[in-house]
This record gives C-alpha cells, sequence and structure tokens, in this order.
C-alpha cells in the first residue's frame, strides 16, 4: 500500500521568498515521487519527478526536490518565489514494476501556494 | 511533454441523462489510462485503470455500471457516465501512461455539472 502525506493545506509567501512545500510518503516497495502543479480549472502538470537516480531532482520552473529515504520525504522547493507560483501543488507515488500499485498514483491532499508582492 | 486532450471541456446534462467523455493522446499511444474524479478543493481521486482492449479495472467504491470506460484503440479512451445525478457533478480527469517513464501525463479536465 502507499500513502502521501503533504503538511500544510495553505502556504502563503512573499514574492522572491523561499518556497517550502513538504511531502511524506509510505510505501511498501521502493517509490517513484512526483510534484504535480494545477492551476484553477485545468489539468496536472508535471513539476518534476524522481525514479531512483540521483536524489536531488530539478525540474521546470526553477523548482527542485530531494528524496531523503530516511525521513521518508520529498520535499519540494524553489529558492525564489514568483507570483505565477500561485497554484496548487500534489504530491504523488507509484510503485515500480512489481509493486501492486504498479504504475497507479497516489495523491497528497494538495497545497494552494499563495505568493503575495 | 505529451500531449492529452478531454473533450468536452464542460458540459452540463440533465438528472437522468448519460454523458461521455473522451480522453485521447495525442502525439503517443498510451498502453494505459487513468480515469480521475477530483471534488472542489480536494485531492484527485482514482476511479479505474483503463487498459487497451481489456475490461477496466475499477477502484473500490465506484460503480463499474454507473461509469462506464472504454479503450478501444491505443489514444482513446471514453468514460460514460450513465443516468447522472446532481451528486455526479464533478470535475473528471484523464491520464495516460506508456509505460517505462512512470510519468502520467495529464488531459486539461472535464467539468460536469449536472442539474
Amino acid at each position: 500500500a502507499q500513502s502521501v502525506t503533504q503538511l500544510g493545506s495553505h502556504v502563503s509567501v512573499s514574492e522572491g521568498a523561499l518556497v517550502l512545500l513538504r511531502c511524506n510518503y509510505s510505501s511498501s516497495v521502493p517509490p517513484y515521487l512526483f510534484w504535480y502543479v494545477q492551476y484553477p480549472n485545468q489539468g496536472l502538470q508535471l513539476l518534476l519527478k524522481y525514479t531512483s537516480a540521483a536524489t536531488l531532482v530539478k525540474g521546470i520552473n526553477g523548482f527542485e526536490a530531494e528524496f531523503k529515504k530516511s525521513e521518508t520525504s520529498f520535499h519540494l522547493t524553489k529558492p525564489s518565489a514568483h507570483m505565477s507560483d500561485a497554484a496548487e501543488y500534489f504530491c504523488a507515488v507509484t510503485e515500480g514494476a512489481g509493486g501492486t500499485s504498479y504504475g497507479k498514483l497516489t495523491f497528497g491532499q494538495g497545497t494552494i501556494l499563495t505568493v503575495h508582492p | 511533454g505529451a500531449v492529452v486532450s478531454q473533450h468536452p471541456s464542460r458540459v452540463i446534462c440533465k438528472s437522468g441523462t448519460s454523458v461521455k467523455i473522451e480522453c485521447r493522446s495525442l502525439d503517443f499511444q498510451a498502453t494505459t489510462m487513468f480515469w480521475y474524479r477530483q471534488f472542489p478543493k480536494q485531492s484527485l481521486m482514482l476511479m479505474a485503470t483503463s487498459n487497451e482492449g481489456s475490461k477496466a479495472t475499477y477502484e473500490q467504491g465506484v460503480e463499474k455500471d454507473k461509469f462506464l470506460i472504454n479503450h478501444a484503440s491505443l489514444t482513446l479512451s471514453t468514460l460514460t457516465v450513465t443516468s447522472a445525478h446532481p451528486e455526479d457533478s464533478s470535475f473528471y480527469i484523464c491520464s495516460a501512461w506508456a509505460g517505462g517513464t512512470y510519468e502520467q501525463y495529464f488531459g486539461p479536465g472535464t467539468r460536469l455539472t449536472v442539474t
């Protein structure tokens, strides 16, 4: 079984400030982890993914995330927030080949990021 | 990245009628397509997994006779909400998966409103 917990349903930062969105996962097999962004009334866009290669993953729009197995975490960060970063962010986990949930994504509850001028 | 389309983007229907939503992968072949439902201010909940040429696998609690899924080709899956009721009103999102990369490509979603 797999699950994802996103700490903080709402995060508010000032433009130019550090963005930190937290994600902890649970998986019975080595996980593959993703961060997606969703703008209102739109589908999901992939920001970045971890698939057992480098633990520090760089994505689009200046975002990055670090896989920490000991902490079962995959927090998303961006050094300097931009107004256009305001959106909802979802962390998701899936299992690799051999896992019972191979290919299926389990999403966290989502974190709404607000960026103040 | 790969492009997935959904049609229609918005639909309003009367209670008791059926609605069909199409999900297409435009520039790749999707061995598997997933259908999700998202209620306002909530996360995505997986409804079913659709593999080309075979019956869909539904998640626990999802009525297979109400949400009919057809995956007739490697680029098209359809979700039909039969005898829709107001509680079926939601945002339905599909995703397409080509295997291997583990990455799912999401459609833009369909807003269904049942009156």
